[in-house]
């Protein structure tokens, strides 16, 4: 049974791009939340997404957009990307939404903007 | 304002001693908190999780406590091996409608043999 499974692991881009992160959540699960880790930092929530909608999401800007599709993979979209945008971004999927969930993280995608 | 904050920020021991990391919230109203260990490079793992009224959790050598009164918890980890290097952060989630979880900046533990 594989578990989370995220792709690229590595992405290098610069200012003002647009950048595409994937998700494909663990066998049985059907929500996934987004999250971002700037360096020696813990991870911040962006969003959740449950029933292809975007249930709740943290303080992050409209440049931060996602999806979540029929078989419960999942996007994180970033536009016009910014230097502080370089972080560890990890996705996590539960059985259910709710914070009584365990989550199960993937092993991230490293995005690096220049 | 929720936040977690950890104690301490690193910390380095010897093979086979015991550790206890600790952890102190403002999130309010409490539903559960949670332990992860982040292995460099990899996501974070589930330790434990506990409720209002649990107060102990063990898991193998981790041994969560909780004080809901005082809002401090601690993770005990017991005769430490090497495997055991890892980044550890406290979770705190708040009941009601709103699922965002408060993570604290995590203790990075190095096991020296």
């Amino acid at each position: 049974d594989a578990g989370v499974t995220q792709s690229p692991t590595h992405l290098i881009k610069t200012r003002g791009q647009q950048v595409t992160l994937r998700c494909s959540p663990k066998s049985g699960h059907d929500t996934v939340s987004w999250y971002q880790q700037a360096l020696g930092q813990g991870p911040q929530f962006i969003f959740q997404y449950y029933e292809e909608e975007e249930r709740q999401r943290g303080n992050f800007p409209d440049r931060f957009s996602g999806h979540q599709f029929p078989n419960y993979s999942s996007e994180l979209n970033v536009n016009a990307l910014l230097l502080g945008d370089s972080a560890l971004y990890l996705c996590a999927s539960s059985l259910a939404p709710g914070a009584k969930e365990t989550q199960y993280f993937g092993p991230g995608t490293r995005l690096l903007v220049l | 304002k929720n936040q977690v904050e950890q104690s301490p920020q690193s910390l380095i021991i010897l093979e086979g001693k015991n550790c206890t990391l600790q952890c102190n919230y403002t999130v309010s109203p409490f539903s559960n908190l949670r332990w992860y260990k982040q292995d460099t490079g990899r996501g974070p793992v589930s330790l434990t999780i506990m409720t209002f009224s649990e107060n102990t959790k063990s898991n193998g050598r981790y041994t969560a406590t909780l004080d809901a009164d005082t809002k401090q918890s601690s993770l005990h980890i017991t005769a430490s091996q090497l495997s055991d290097s890892a980044s550890y952060i406290c979770v705190v989630s708040a009941s009601g409608g709103s699922y965002i979880p408060t993570f604290g900046r995590g203790t990075s533990l190095i096991v020296h043999p």
